[in-house]
């Protein structure tokens, strides 16, 4: 079946620090992939994503590359603020399997000033 | 403006008092889902939907039921609640992709439900 790890959390950085947070996937069809943010007592919010092999999803500073040949794609960015601060998750569609969704775990963010 | 609401946002009850948690979007979208967030373990699927009258089971369907008479509602049912489903709940929706459509199609989520069962 389809899956997603993340790398384990919390991450803890100083303001103005590279932030890279790794995602691989396990995936039967082609998915398409993505990363959605979530703001202490906010639902999940989309953050950046890439649709196929090679693609770069970017937002905010934030961006990932959809690497089939090492079925990854990490979370990137060059300088963190302090509003940065949520947990992160990565998630995987498969439209060859009625659209199956699988999330992450989720990576707690915390950056301090 | 396009949303996912959810109602109610917090909720604490007792075991075995029938529960509903109502979902509703306004982007004519086809596709609605339940998820329960739990420490550690990430999202997981309670059940889904592809349209409607078309419903099936997710990851983790125990102990829950749900209804897609109209495509822009999508209640979750707690028949009857247990200690263990105290745990925070999202609705999603997106459009319906074939697989031939590369577009990708994002969930949006509802702001979430908090509900304690004691």
């Amino acid at each position: 079946g389809n899956s997603v790890t993340q790398m384990e959390g919390p991450v803890t950085l100083s303001e103005e620090a590279f932030l890279t947070i790794n995602c691989t996937y396990t995936a039967t069809g082609y998915p398409s992939l993505f990363w959605y943010v979530q703001y202490p007592g906010e639902g999940l919010q989309l953050l950046l994503k890439a649709t196929k092999a090679d693609d770069k999803g970017s937002n905010k500073g934030f961006e990932a590359t959809y690497r089939k040949e090492t079925t990854s794609f990490h979370l990137e960015k060059g300088s963190v603020q302090v509003s940065d601060s949520a947990v992160y998750f990565c998630a995987l569609i498969d439209l060859n399997n009625n659209n199956d969704m699988r999330f992450g775990a989720g990576t707690r963010l915390t950056v301090k000033p | 403006e396009a949303q996912v609401t959810q109602n109610p946002r917090y909720l604490i009850t007792v075991t075995g008092k029938k529960l509903t948690v109502t979902c509703s979007q306004n982007m004519n979208h086809e596709y609605m889902s339940w998820y329960r967030q739990d420490p550690g373990l990430g999202l997981r699927q309670i059940y889904y939907s592809m349209n409607v009258e078309v419903t099936d089971k997710g990851d983790v369907p125990e102990g829950y039921k749900v209804s897609r008479k109209e495509k822009r509602n999508f209640p979750l049912i707690l028949e009857s609640p247990s200690p263990n489903q105290t745990s925070l709940y999202f609705c999603a929706s997106s459009l319906f992709r074939d697989r031939e459509d590369r577009r990708g199609n994002e969930q949006f989520f509802g702001p979430g439900t908090r509900l304690t069962v004691l």
